[in-house]
């Protein structure tokens, strides 16, 4: 089985500018979760979609959103990018069921705002 | 609200050296608990969980008991090696309607031949 994929792997953007990441889960699973990454404040939840709705946020602005297609495939956005969201983003997948509540990560997009 | 906490790291031993990363938590309810491993340039791998009170995870030598009376989940490994070398996470995972992973801060972990 394919692992988790994100596109892209590393982005360059200037501040004010927005961004579109992209997720691919594992395939069956129905659950993406977003994840923050930074040296200052760890791994930080941002929202998890499942079935293309959202279930849960974090506590971040409103320039981050997100949302699930109906393959399950998902997207994140920032938008009006600044210097503090420079990260690494992580997507997660998982099933429904519940004994298979592992979450499985990808490789992550790093981005960098200058 | 949820919480974990890890112990601070880094932590720097010679290969074949016995390990211990120590993580707590603070949670409602009884949430399942998870070790993830993460090396240099890449993502998160999952390495062991458990899902209730006296359950072991284990995988590759490493092993963490889920203790509910200590709200503890300690990481070991009896002979650590080289390539072990990484940051490692305790986290918990909320499930309320969605699923939520809560991290503990990492733990960096080098092993010196």
């Amino acid at each position: 089985k394919a692992g988790v994929t994100q596109t892209p792997r590393y982005l360059i953007k200037t501040r004010g500018q927005q961004v579109t990441l992209s997720c691919s889960p594992i395939s069956g699973h129905r659950s993406v979760s977003w994840y923050q990454q930074t040296p200052g404040q760890g791994l930080q939840f941002l929202f998890e979609y499942f079935s293309e709705t959202q279930r849960n946020k974090g506590n971040f602005p409103g320039r981050f959103s997100g949302r699930q297609f109906s393959n399950s495939r998902s997207e994140m956005n920032v938008s009006t990018l600044e210097l503090g969201d420079s990260a690494l983003y992580l997507c997660a997948s998982s099933s429904s069921s519940f004994t298979a509540y592992e979450q499985y990560f990808g490789p992550g997009t790093r981005l960098t705002v200058t | 609200g949820d919480s974990v906490t890890q112990m601070e790291g880094p932590v720097t031993l010679s290969e074949e050296a016995f390990l211990t990363i120590n993580c707590t938590y603070t949670a409602t309810g009884y949430p399942s608990l998870f070790w993830y491993v993460q090396y240099p340039g890449e993502g998160l791998q999952l390495l062991l969980k458990a899902t209730k009170a006296d359950d072991k995870g284990s995988n590759k030598g490493f092993e963490a008991t889920y203790r509910k009376e200590t709200t503890s989940f300690h990481l070991e490994k009896g002979s650590v090696q080289v390539s072990d070398s990484a940051v490692y996470f305790c986290a918990l995972l909320i499930i309320q309607g969605a699923q939520k992973l809560v991290f503990g801060q990492g733990t960096r972990l080098t092993i010196n031949p």
